[in-house]
């Protein structure tokens, strides 16, 4: 998990809350992503950033909200429009290339009350 | 579109036995292809990947997965399983920006 930390460890949210997830990285990496992890399936894309003040969509962002208005930082907000937002949350980051491994972060385990 | 399958959610082995998690590709151009792996309530760790050249590669751990361009396969193998190689193991292909994550094989390495 070096160069990559995720907080909080465990994270929990009433009903209508909002709630961020930190994710910070020291590689100098241009990529950062977030997915989501539920109990036998594989990870989801929730959205990714190549470039600082610049990020996409993937695939089942509804519900969620990032920025990037540093290199190092990718903050997650779980808002209350995410009605099942159960889950491990995996932040990851790369080099901006095809050829380049992803890293990722220790995780954080959301739950709600 | 690009993707990779996982067709076994669980593999079973003894410990000293040779071990084998089956992936299968489906990309469009090039295949970058990665293995990784995750222990409980933790983050995925890389173990190895293929871009080009030989298609044996080795990785970490003593894994090594082998690519098989007319079988459009990756398996991931190890020569002799450990009960600490005990994990869920993920296949993964990149293109444009993005990763695509297989749903993931869990392996149990009995002593």
């Amino acid at each position: 998990d070096g160069g990559i930390t995720q907080s909080p460890k465990y994270l929990f949210r009433k009903e209508g809350q909002n709630v961020t997830l930190s994710c910070e990285q020291n590689l100098n990496h241009d990529a950062m992503y977030w997915y989501r992890q539920d109990p036998g399936q594989g990870l989801r894309l929730i959205y990714y950033s190549q470039i600082v003040n610049d990020f996409q969509k993937g695939d089942i962002a509804e519900g969620y909200s990032v920025s990037r208005e540093k290199k190092e930082s990718f903050p997650l907000t779980v808002t209350s429009a995410q009605k099942n937002p159960t889950a491990f949350y995996l932040c990851a980051s790369s080099i901006f290339s095809s050829q380049e491994t992803q890293y990722f972060g220790p995780g954080t385990r959301l739950l709600v009350l | 579109a690009q993707s990779v399958a996982q067709p076994e959610d669980q593999v079973n082995v003894a410990e000293g036995n040779p071990l084998t998690v089956k992936c299968t590709y489906s990309v469009s151009g090039n295949p970058y292809l990665f293995w990784y792996v995750q222990y409980p309530n933790r983050g995925l760790q890389f173990l190895l990947k293929y871009i080009t050249g030989d298609n044996l590669v080795k990785g970490s751990y003593g894994f090594e997965a082998e690519f098989n361009k007319s079988q459009t396969s990756f398996h991931l193998k190890k020569p002799s399983a450990l009960v600490s190689d005990s994990a869920l193991y993920f296949c993964a292909t990149y293109n444009f920006n993005k990763f695509y994550f297989g749903s993931g094989t869990k392996l149990n390495v009995k002593p």
